[in-house]
């Protein structure tokens, strides 16, 4: 089975802070996607990556940037935090049409 | 903009019960997905429909992509407790990615 690692389950970090969300896969998929989730509004992609070193907007990427230096690896980054910035993040995986993969999330808190 | 809205969005019901959840529309996609998500987890796949009029089972699941391929729907037969969770169905787009209902909070009482 996929299995997909978010590093921390639990974040409170301060206004104007910059996080670091980091999300590792151990296959070997080529699709990695961050998103967040937020009651009443569902999941939100934020950025998404279809291979090494490349990197798409999703549909609310304002606020965050990502890098993907290895396959394995996608990390979010809030280069400013921001009280509306809390949130459930969520880091998934998939390849070709088939399904995706989550990781377990990480709940921030920006105070 | 593809856009997939699902009903209800909370379900409250007693175990023993079977319900529906509607997940609608305008536009065609290539697959679609369901996923159950319990509190402090992420989503974890249920099942992919591919084809229009295609029906898969999951021992009291029943799932249903519409002969259109615009429309899906998920049946629970004699719903138990363990079955509470949030279900969100997903829509393969045209782009790619993959889009997201807003999800049915799904209560099931003892």
């Amino acid at each position: 089975d996929v299995k997909v690692t978010q590093s921390s389950r639990y974040l409170v970090k301060r206004t104007g802070e910059k996080v670091f969300l980091e999300c590792v896969q151990d296959m070997d998929h080529e699709n990695m996607f961050w998103y967040r989730q937020d009651p009443g509004l569902g999941l939100r992609l934020i950025y998404f990556s279809y291979d090494v070193k490349m990197k798409e907007k999703g549909d609310i990427p304002e606020g965050y940037s990502v890098s993907r230096e290895k396959k394995e690896r996608f990390s979010l980054i809030l280069e400013s935090a921001s009280t509306n910035q809390t949130s459930m993040y969520l880091c998934a995986t998939g390849s070709g049409g088939g399904g995706y993969t989550f990781g377990s999330g990480t709940r921030l808190t920006v105070v | 903009t593809q856009l997939l809205e699902q009903s209800p969005q909370f379900l409250s019901i007693q175990e023993g019960e079977n319900l529906t959840v509607y997940c609608n529309s305008s536009s065609v996609f290539s697959s679609l997905q369901w996923y159950r998500q319990e509190p402090g987890e992420g989503p974890v796949l249920l099942v992919t429909v591919v084809t229009g009029g295609e029906v898969k089972k999951l021992k009291r699941l029943t799932f249903q992509f519409g002969d259109a391929r615009k429309d899906s729907s998920l049946h629970i037969t004699a719903a138990q407790p363990g079955d509470t969770g949030l279900y969100l169905c997903a829509g393969s787009s045209n782009t790619g990615k993959l889009i997201f209902g807003q999800g049915t909070t799904l209560q099931v009482k003892p």
